[in-house]
């Protein structure tokens, strides 16, 4: 049980477009979801948390109008990389709670790649 | 908010022999420490947790334990496998769960055969 997708696993834009990231919970219900993002050699950075129905709450230097996030069901989050540049390519990874209490159940992560 | 240090970044140990890495957290208001595994390319895995109402905590060959005075917090391996190598993060949190969680900067174990 407490299973989080994330889709694509690998994406390669170009600088300039747009990518969405998709989060899903597939075996419970997570009212809270936690984006964060890892680059190479390093820890992972939280970047906003979002409640379902509600506006994501972003941490301190992350641009919300860059990276959109929507949380709109119980089971899916995504996260919109706009305008992507080369320094936003990074490993992206969601955690979903609603599961058990405490714990935060991450998804296998997003390698994005901007060219 | 909270800060979370880790060290040693980086930790070769032989295998069979034991692995110890150590953190810190600033907010007394932490009560929630999970430690994480990474292997490259993939998702964090919890591999061990402890809640602030104990002291220490032990599956296998994994034990925690936790200092709540001093904010201190460690992570201990035992008889250390090869496929022991790996990132393993600490982390902080009010509560977990539903509330954010600060990580460490990560310790890259290697396990030498």
């Amino acid at each position: 049980g407490a299973v989080v997708s994330q889709h694509p696993s690998r994406v390669i834009c170009k600088s300039g477009t747009s990518v969405k990231i998709e989060c899903r919970s597939l075996d419970f219900q997570a009212t809270t979801m936690f984006w964060y993002r890892q680059f190479p050699k390093q820890s992972l950075m939280l970047m906003a948390t979002s409640n379902e129905g509600s506006k994501a709450t972003y941490e301190q230097g992350v641009e919300k109008d860059k990276f959109l996030i929507n949380h709109a069901s119980l089971t899916l989050s995504t996260l919109t990389v706009t305008s992507a540049h080369p320094e936003d390519s990074s490993f992206y990874i969601c955690s979903a709670s609603g599961g058990r209490p405490y714990e935060q159940y991450f998804g296998p992560g997003t390698r994005l790649t901007v060219t | 908010g909270e800060n979370v240090e880790q060290h040693p970044s980086t930790l070769s140990v032989q295998e069979g022999d034991s692995a110890v890495i150590k953190c810190t957290y600033s907010d007394s208001a932490s009560n929630y420490f999970p430690w994480y595994k990474q292997e490259l390319g993939k998702r964090p895995q919890l591999i061990i947790d402890i809640r602030s109402n104990v002291g220490e905590k032990k599956d296998q060959r994994i034990a925690v334990t936790l200092n709540k005075t001093a904010k201190h917090f460690s992570l201990h391996i035992t008889e250390t496998q090869p496929e022991d190598s790996a990132v393993y993060f600490c982390a902080a949190s009010p509560s977990g769960g539903y509330q954010k969680v600060t990580f460490g900067i990560g310790t890259k174990l290697q396990v030498i055969p």
